[in-house]
């Protein structure tokens, strides 16, 4: 089992919708979690992190944690072709260092 | 990306020769990390440091070297490049490993082994 797990994907949907990407993960003690962003030839940026169960919100992203359930979910409301991207779930291990998923690729339709 | 910028920015070598990317930082973070990225494996991590000197091997380390002699710049040597090290190398720093910092990237290096 891989220490973070993302769905490849593609995932498609249309403008406008409400695109939900998912990552689990098998260390129970991790505390931190990052969703990162990356464009295609272009390096991961940093948009979201959050560390408590429960959503954080931040403009149209909307974090998720489940840490009893071990997964992490990223929800785009409102998706425009501008966030056709890959993105990487990454969660801090008992060594302070980030675990990368594979990353999700998102394509959003008009 | 502002603080961090990566060197060369594409190159092709031929196989076994040496090659070395440069990561340089103006954000005195102690944290450097070299990644490398391939289609289907995601991100791996080769090496890392912890500050001057002070290095260690990630999960795909094999024929990789690194140094820091100092804190703005982390080297990534190949010792006698093949075929396996073409790939997409990224550079990334940070402040602390604990909280909610997170790494930033560099704009990446684009490796091609003949």
């Amino acid at each position: 089992q891989k220490e973070v797990e993302q769905n490849s994907g593609p995932l498609s949907v249309p403008e406008g919708a409400i695109a939900s990407l998912n990552c689990t993960y098998s260390d129970r003690g991790s505390q931190s979690f990052f969703w990162y962003r990356q464009y295609s030839g272009k390096s991961p940026e940093l948009i979201m992190f959050i560390y408590s169960n429960g959503d954080k919100e931040d403009g149209r992203f909307t974090a998720q944690l489940n840490k009893a359930s071990q997964y992490v979910s990223l929800l785009i409301r409102d998706s425009q072709p501008s966030d056709s991207a890959t993105y990487l779930c990454a969660v801090r291990s008992n060594t302070g260092k980030l675990i990368f998923g594979q990353g999700t690729t998102l394509q959003v339709k008009p | 990306d502002a603080g961090i910028t990566q060197s060369p920015r594409h190159k092709v070598t031929e196989t076994g020769t040496p090659v070395t990317l440069r990561c340089h930082q103006t954000e005195n973070h102690r944290y450097m990390y070299w990644y490398r990225q391939d289609p289907g494996h995601g991100l791996r991590l080769i090496h890392y440091s912890y500050g001057v000197k002070d290095t260690d091997k990630g999960e795909v380390s094999d024929g990789y070297s690194v140094s820091r002699s100092k804190t703005e710049d982390f080297l990534l040597t190949l010792e006698s490049a093949t075929s396996s090290q073409t790939s997409v190398y990224f550079c990334a720093i940070s402040e602390r490993t604990s909280g909610d910092y997170g790494y930033t990237f560099g704009s990446g290096t684009r490796l091609t082994v003949v």
